[in-house]
C-alpha cells in the first residue's frame, strides 16, 4: 500500500542554518504531496503542497519539489529561525481522498 | 471565513465509556475527515464523510463511528473506550468536487482514557 517515510529526528540546528528534512514515498498513480507543521499543543497547519511531478511548493521560506523519478519531496529552508521549531509531517493523498502521513520529524532551532 | 473548529479541547474518560467529539468544517467545505494521532506518531486516517455519507474508512474497528450533518459539521463517536484510544483526534475539512482537495485541520481534541 501507499506509504511515506521521513528522516528520523530530532533535527537540531542553530539559527540561520540550512534545513533539509528528507521525505520519500511509495504510491500507485500520481498522488498529491504535502508538508504539514505542528506546533506544540496544536493541530496541523498546511505548510506547502505540490500536485504533480516537478511542481515546487513554497511558503514562508520553505520549499519542496515533487520528484517522481526519486519518489521524494524533501523540505528545505535556507535560514531557519527559533520560531520554526515544531514537528514537520510529510504526507501524500491519492485518489481515495485520505492523507497518509510519515512519522514526523522534530526540528529544534537554538538561538 | 472561519476555519475548522473542534470541541471539546480536552476530555478525560474511563475505560468502557463512550465519547462524542465534534467538528465544524470550514465555510464552503463539504467533506470532513477524522484522524487519530497517538503520542509521537503521525496521524492515522479513521474515516471520511462526504455529503452525510461515509466515503472511505481506515483500519479502525466498528466501535469508531461518525455522522455528518446537513450543514457539513460532523461527530466522531467511540464506544467501549480502551486505554489505547488515548490520542489527539483531528478533524479536517475539504471541498470534494471531482477529486481530492487540500485538507485543512482543526486544533484537535485531546482524549485521555484512564
Amino acid at each position: 500500500g501507499d506509504s511515506v517515510t521521513q528522516m528520523e529526528g530530532p533535527v537540531t540546528l542553530s539559527e540561520e542554518a540550512f534545513l533539509t528534512i528528507n521525505c520519500t514515498y511509495t504510491a500507485t498513480g500520481y498522488p498529491s504531496l504535502f508538508w504539514y507543521v505542528q506546533y506544540p499543543g496544536e493541530g496541523l497547519q498546511l505548510l506547502l503542497k505540490a500536485t504533480k511531478a516537478d511542481d515546487k511548493g513554497s511558503n514562508k521560506g520553505f520549499e519542496a519539489t515533487y520528484r517522481k523519478e526519486t519518489t521524494s519531496f524533501h523540505l528545505e529552508k535556507g535560514s531557519v529561525q527559533v520560531s520554526d521549531s515544531a514537528v514537520y509531517f510529510c504526507a501524500l493523498e491519492g485518489n481515495t481522498g485520505k492523507l497518509i502521513f510519515g512519522q514526523g520529524t522534530t526540528l529544534q532551532v537554538k538561538p | 471565513e472561519t476555519g475548522v473548529t473542534q470541541s471539546p479541547t480536552h476530555l478525560i474518560k474511563t475505560r468502557g465509556q463512550q465519547v462524542t467529539l465534534r467538528c465544524s468544517s470550514q465555510s464552503g467545505h463539504n467533506t470532513v475527515s477524522w484522524y487519530q494521532q497517538a503520542l509521537g506518531q503521525g496521524p492515522q486516517f479513521i474515516f471520511q464523510y462526504y455529503r452525510e455519507e461515509e466515503n472511505g474508512r481506515g483500519n479502525f474497528p466498528p466501535r469508531f463511528s461518525g455522522l455528518q450533518f446537513p450543514n457539513y459539521s460532523s461527530e466522531l463517536n467511540v464506544n467501549a473506550l480502551e486505554l489505547d484510544d488515548s490520542a489527539l483526534y483531528l478533524c479536517a475539512s475539504s471541498l470534494l468536487a471531482g477529486g481530492p482537495d487540500t485538507q485543512y485541520f482543526g486544533p484537535g481534541t485531546r482524549l485521555t482514557v484512564l
